[in-house]
């Protein structure tokens, strides 16, 4: 089975694009997380999705981040615009969540450079 | 904020040894999760363990939790080269519906 498809991989652009990165979760799973990892700050969960509708959103840093997960098999995160300290890995997951207990399958990641 | 804290932060080791590594948090929780992390990849689900279950085995690899010291440990035994790689513990909070909070890790290095 196809695991959690992130695009693209690496990303180099400059400061002030705006950039957009993309994720599909596995087919069956109901729940999808962005996360943004760094060295500073680690892993931090940047907003997460039930059933297409975003839960929440309090990790998201600041309004030039968005998030949209128009359908199941489809989400993007976008930063409009970018600046130097977005550069970070990005990673989706996406779980099943009939209950709680439930483990996160995560991509291999987007990594994010800022020039 | 964290709510999980890993020690010790780094571990090295050579292959046959066991290692272990720890996990604490802060508030009740629903289940701790242990992940792995190999570099330049995503993370990858190892184990969970309930709120309710104080012990879980799963090939090399023997979880605990203790509750009451709202603590968790990893042992990995007779460790590989393979082994290498970053480990995270997460907790899934009573008070959230799937949210995990990730610890900082602990770097293990596993010398041939």
């Amino acid at each position: 089975d196809a695991g959690v498809i992130q695009s693209p991989r690496h990303e180099v652009t400059e400061m002030g694009q705006e950039v957009t990165l993309r994720c599909k979760p596995i087919s069956g799973h109901n729940s999808l997380f962005w996360y943004r990892q760094t060295m500073m700050r680690g892993l931090e969960l940047l907003i997460y999705f039930n059933n297409n509708v975003p839960i929440d959103d309090s990790g998201m840093p600041e309004d030039r981040f968005s998030a949209k997960m128009p359908n199941a098999s489809f989400s993007t995160l976008k930063i409009q615009p970018s600046e130097p300290r977005d550069s970070a890995v990005y990673f989706c997951a996406s779980s099943f969540r009939a209950d709680y207990n439930q483990p996160q399958h995560f991509g291999d990641g987007t990594r994010l450079s800022i020039l | 904020s964290q709510q999980g804290e890993e020690d010790p932060q780094a571990l090295s080791i050579q292959e046959g040894e066991n290692a272990t590594m720890n996990c604490s948090y802060k508030t009740s929780i629903n289940n701790l999760q242990w992940y792995r992390q190999n570099s330049g990849r995503g993370l990858v689900h190892l184990i969970l363990i309930r709120s309710n279950e104080r012990e879980k085995h799963s090939g090399r690899l023997r979880v605990t939790l203790d509750t009451s010291k709202k603590s968790s440990s990893l042992l990995i035994t007779a460790s590989r080269a393979a082994d290498t790689a970053s480990y995270f513990c997460a907790t899934d909070r009573s008070s959230n519906t799937g949210k995990l909070i990730f610890g900082q890790g602990t770097t293990l290095q596993v010398k041939p």
